[in-house]
């Protein structure tokens, strides 16, 4: 079992729409969570980066929550625009980085 | 300008030779890393380095050797190619622990 498990695996939205994905891990304490978006052919690029302490940072139209105590965190993202169309991958930092499976995103007109 | 920039973007070769990928990150970072990424698009890191201390992920096997000439620089080798090997490999770096920069990436195929 992954220590970083990601749902939903793929999610279709119209565009204009709001969706949240999820982040389950098992591995505490860590430093740091991150959100990382990756386009198709492209490397992750960071989105977020929340300590331990920190339960909510946002980046424009992305929001990500930190819920240490049920070992959640999400990502909200709002109004949802054709170029979200990407994975998005949530990292754990212990320090040593442990990367989630992902979930691909696509946004249709 | 690119931050970490990675060559080549595509290679394909067959089983048994040996190839290299160049990565080179202009940010001043003090750690490289090298990824790769398999077709369920989970990224596994492989090796990370910073100056003078190389962590290797003991599941890599030793056909694979990264080379640093110096700071800017991370390569990797890559012996007796086997089709396994087919993957997308992504060169990062970072300051210390902090957000990691991703190269572009290199498709590798193995024939």
């Amino acid at each position: 079992k992954n220590q970083v498990e990601q749902s939903p695996q793929s999610l279709i939205i119209l565009e204009g729409k709001n969706c949240t994905l999820q982040c389950n891990y098992t591995v505490s304490p860590f430093s740091n969570l991150r959100w990382y978006k990756q386009d198709t052919g492209r490397g992750p690029v960071s989105l977020t980066i929340m300590t331990f302490s920190e339960n909510t940072k946002s980046n424009g139209r992305y929001t990500a929550t930190l819920d240490a105590d049920t070992k959640q965190s999400s990502l909200h993202i709002t109004a949802s625009q054709l170029s979200d169309s990407a994975s998005y991958i949530c990292v754990v930092s212990l320090p040593g980085l442990i990367f989630g499976t992902g979930t691909r995103l696509q946004v249709f007109p | 300008d690119t931050a970490v920039s990675q060559t080549p973007k595509y290679l394909v070769t067959q089983m048994g030779n040996d190839k290299s990928i160049k990565c080179e990150q202009n940010l001043g970072h003090d750690t490289m890393y090298w990824y790769k990424q398999d077709s369920k698009k989970f990224l596994k890191i492989m090796f990370s380095y910073n100056n003078k201390e190389l962590i290797i992920n003991e599941t890599v096997p030793n056909r694979f050797s990264p080379k640093s000439p110096d700071k800017a620089h991370l390569n990797l080798h890559i012996n007796s190619l086997e089709l396994g090997d087919s993957a997308v490999y992504f060169c990062a770096s970072s300051q210390r622990d902090r957000v990691l920069f991703f190269g572009p990436g290199t498709r590798l195929t193995v024939l």
